[in-house]
C-alpha cells in the first residue's frame, strides 16, 4: 500500500512569489492535515481538511492556505512569500478525522527553500 | 496556553546502554499523547498513543509511560538503528484536531 506522497520534494523560490505544494493521502484516508517544520520552532499545525472541508486552522497569517479535492488529494498554497517561510512542509493523512485520536500517517515532505 | 517540552534535545548512547526521553506538557484536557520517530530527510513515524495516566505501551526496545505531568520514553538496549529523532505531540480538547509538538530528542547510539 503506498504510503503518503508529496510533491514536488525540494522547491526554491524567491521573496514575493506563491507556492503550492501537493499531497496524496493514503488511499482510503479522508484526512489531511499540513505542518511546518523548522529548527526554531520544531514542528507547528497548519489546517486539517477532512471530506473537503476545512475542519481547523492552526495559527498561521492568511497567506497560508489550502484545500481538499474530492479524491482527498490536498494542496496548499503560500502567497507572497517570506524569508521566514523556509521550512519543511509537511503533509499527514488518516482514515478519519484526527480527532477521533487516530495516528497520522506523514509523507516525507517538501522542503521549501525561499530566498 | 498548551505547550510540551522534551529533555534533553540530544542524547549520546553506546550500544546496550539503556535511558530514558522525557517529555513534560501542559495542556487543558489531554485527549491524548503520541510519539514518534523521525529519521533524516523523513517524515515522523508513529510509535505509541496514550491516553491517561498510568497506562504503558510496549514496542520491541521502546517502553512508553504516561503521568498526568509527563510521559517517558524508555529504551532498553538500544541498537544504532535506534537512532533518530524522538518526538512528543499532545492532542488538547481545546485544540481540536492539531497535534501540539515538543522539539524532540535526537538520539545517537553508536557500536
Amino acid at each position: 500500500k503506498a504510503g503518503v506522497t508529496q510533491t514536488p520534494r525540494y522547491l526554491i523560490k524567491t521573496r514575493g512569489q506563491q507556492v503550492t505544494l501537493s499531497c496524496s493521502p493514503i488511499s482510503g484516508h479522508r484526512s489531511v492535515s499540513w505542518y511546518q517544520q523548522t529548527p526554531g520552532q520544531g514542528l507547528q499545525f497548519l489546517f486539517e481538511y477532512f471530506s473537503e472541508t476545512q475542519r481547523n486552522k492552526g495559527n498561521f497569517p492568511g497567506r497560508f492556505s489550502g484545500r481538499q479535492f474530492s479524491n482527498s488529494r490536498s494542496e496548499m498554497n503560500v502567497s507572497t512569500l517570506e524569508l521566514g517561510d523556509s521550512a519543511l512542509y509537511l503533509c499527514a493523512s488518516s482514515l478519519d478525522s484526527p480527532a477521533t485520536n487516530e495516528k497520522l500517517f506523514f509523507g516525507s515532505g517538501t522542503q521549501l527553500s525561499v530566498l | 496556553e498548551d505547550q510540551v517540552t522534551q529533555s534533553p534535545e540530544a542524547l549520546r548512547l553506546q550500544e546496550g546502554e539503556s535511558s530514558s526521553l522525557n517529555c513534560s506538557y501542559t495542556v487543558s484536557g489531554l485527549r491524548g499523547l503520541f510519539w514518534y520517530r523521525q529519521d533524516p530527510g523523513k517524515g515522523p513515524e508513529f510509535l505509541f498513543t496514550l491516553y491517561s495516566a498510568g497506562e504503558e505501551k510496549e514496542k520491541e526496545r521502546l517502553k512508553a509511560t504516561l503521568t498526568k505531568k509527563e510521559s517517558f520514553l524508555h529504551i532498553t538496549a538500544p541498537k544504532p538503528e535506534d537512532s533518530a529523532t524522538y518526538l512528543c505531540a499532545v492532542q488538547a480538547r481545546q485544540a481540536g484536531t492539531a497535534l501540539i509538538f515538543g522539539k524532540g530528542t535526537t538520539l545517537s547510539v553508536s557500536s
